[in-house]
């Protein structure tokens, strides 16, 4: 079956260092989301990737699927404490039911 | 637009007890799912809806029951309350069911503990 793995599970930085969290696929994704979650809070959308080879940005925050869209990344640069927080990746193939990544918890210290 | 909205915000249980989560959303989506979250962990699907009248399990439904009467409501219903079901539980909508277009919005989640 497919196997998406998402790191690493956890980081902690430093403020003002960059960060980065991977989604891997065994097989071929359709498109990939990535949600932000906020300690206490629910996920957030933040930007989906349709595209080979995709590259997206939010300000700090770049977003790329790869050109065999197997794999799939989020890197921030020089994070902040508003940084903090859970980021999952949830892909679709075609089938009906959505899943998500086990997420990368991302801790940064002032 | 409310979004995606889920009644109780909290839940105490003791075992053996039943309940209802509460989720509507006001989108027109056809997708809805339900989420378990234990604490530290990621979100594992419970059960999953395409549109009114049609749901599927996910990775995690024993013990939780769902229908999707209308497009716009799906509960969730424990059975039998364990204390391996203490979770937070979210809930949410999707425009599309797993085609090109899926952004999920969630809903702010219900703290259940079962005593």
């Amino acid at each position: 079956g497919q196997q998406v793995m998402q790191i690493p599970q956890y980081q902690h930085v430093q403020e003002g260092e960059d960060f980065t969290t991977y989604c891997n696929s065994s097989t071929t994704l359709s498109n990939i989301q990535w949600y932000k979650q906020r300690p206490g809070g629910h996920p957030v959308f933040l930007i989906q990737l349709v595209k080979s080879g995709e590259v997206k940005k939010q300000k700090r925050l770049t977003f790329q699927f790869g050109e065999a869209k197997k794999n799939s990344s989020l890197h921030i640069t020089a994070t902040q404490t508003t940084d903090v927080g859970t980021y999952f990746c949830d892909w679709g193939t075609g089938r009906r039911a959505l899943t998500f990544g086990s997420g990368t918890r991302l801790q940064v210290q002032p | 637009n409310a979004g995606v909205t889920q009644t109780p915000k909290f839940q105490v249980l003791k075992t053996g007890q039943s309940m209802t989560l509460q989720c509507a959303q006001d989108m027109n989506h056809e997708y809805m799912s339900w989420y378990r979250q234990d604490p530290g962990m990621g979100l594992r699907l419970i059960h999953y809806s395409v549109g009114a009248g049609i749901t599927d399990q996910g990775e995690v439904p024993n013990g939780y029951n769902v229908s999707r009467s209308t497009t716009e409501d799906f509960p969730l219903r424990l059975l039998s309350a364990a204390p391996s079901q203490t979770s937070v539980y979210f809930c949410a909508s999707s425009p599309t069911s797993g085609g090109s277009t899926d952004t999920q919005y969630f809903g702010p989640g219900t703290r259940l503990t079962v005593l």
